[in-house]
């Protein structure tokens, strides 16, 4: 099974909604990341947020982090269509090598 | 700065055909990784080299599956021969970060459909 698990599996909002969705992982990770993955530009890196980190914040984005439930959120406030996307989080149970989630697929409507 | 190229972008082929993948890193990113993306699933890596040597190639299917990095810049990998369950998306990524835990820098990738 993968290590870190999106939840949910699909969202639809409206624009101008905030979107939360979160990812569980299994074992001890150094850092985890969230990813974005669109038909017009592919997989792209949004946030790194280390062990020792409870809240990273990038524009619109805000990512917690909480080792002792090993869990983590990302928020998507006043979403805007163009955040219609799949969004992945990716930790390093290893220490060196990313493991992806089975990904959140998010529709904003206009 | 230019982004992590890939070719074909596409490609369709019969089973038990042979087919490769190119890949050209962002330039002085000596970390790149080889993901197989099925469709519905997040990106699973396959190999990933540390300039031209092997860092990690657990998951790759190694009967059919090969790749390489020659010189530590382009790599190819080739699939032979290729199954209808080998058909998925497959990602190039490259990255500064020595370790393969930091950011990752992904190409377009190159759509496979084995019929």
């Amino acid at each position: 099974s993968q290590q870190g698990e999106e939840d949910p599996q699909a969202l639809s909002i409206q624009e101008g909604e905030n979107a939360t969705m979160n990812c569980s992982y299994k074992t001890s990770i150094n850092n985890l990341q969230w990813y974005r993955q669109n038909s017009g530009r592919g997989l792209v890196h949004l946030i790194l947020i280390r062990s020792n980190e409870r809240e990273k914040h990038s524009g619109r984005l805000r990512v917690t982090l909480d080792t002792s439930k090993k869990s983590s959120s990302l928020l998507i406030t006043a979403s805007r269509a163009a955040d219609t996307a799949s969004y992945f989080c990716a930790t390093d149970p290893a220490g060196n090598m990313l493991t992806f989630g089975g990904g959140t697929r998010l529709m904003v409507k206009p | 700065e230019a982004g992590v190229a890939q070719s074909p972008r596409y490609k369709i082929i019969e089973k038990r055909q042979s087919v490769a993948f190119w890949c050209n890193p962002i330039s002085g990113h000596a970390t790149l990784y080889w993901y197989q993306q099925i469709l519905g699933q997040g990106p699973k890596l396959l190999i990933q080299f540390q300039n031209n040597g092997v860092v990690d190639d657990s998951q790759l299917p190694k009967d059919r599956f090969s790749a390489e990095r020659l010189k530590g810049v382009d790599s190819t990998l080739k699939i032979q021969p290729a199954k209808l369950e080998d058909s998925a998306v497959y990602l190039c990524a490259s990255s500064l970060d020595l370790s393969g835990a930091g950011e990752q820098y992904f190409g377009p990738g190159t759509r496979l459909t084995v019929t």
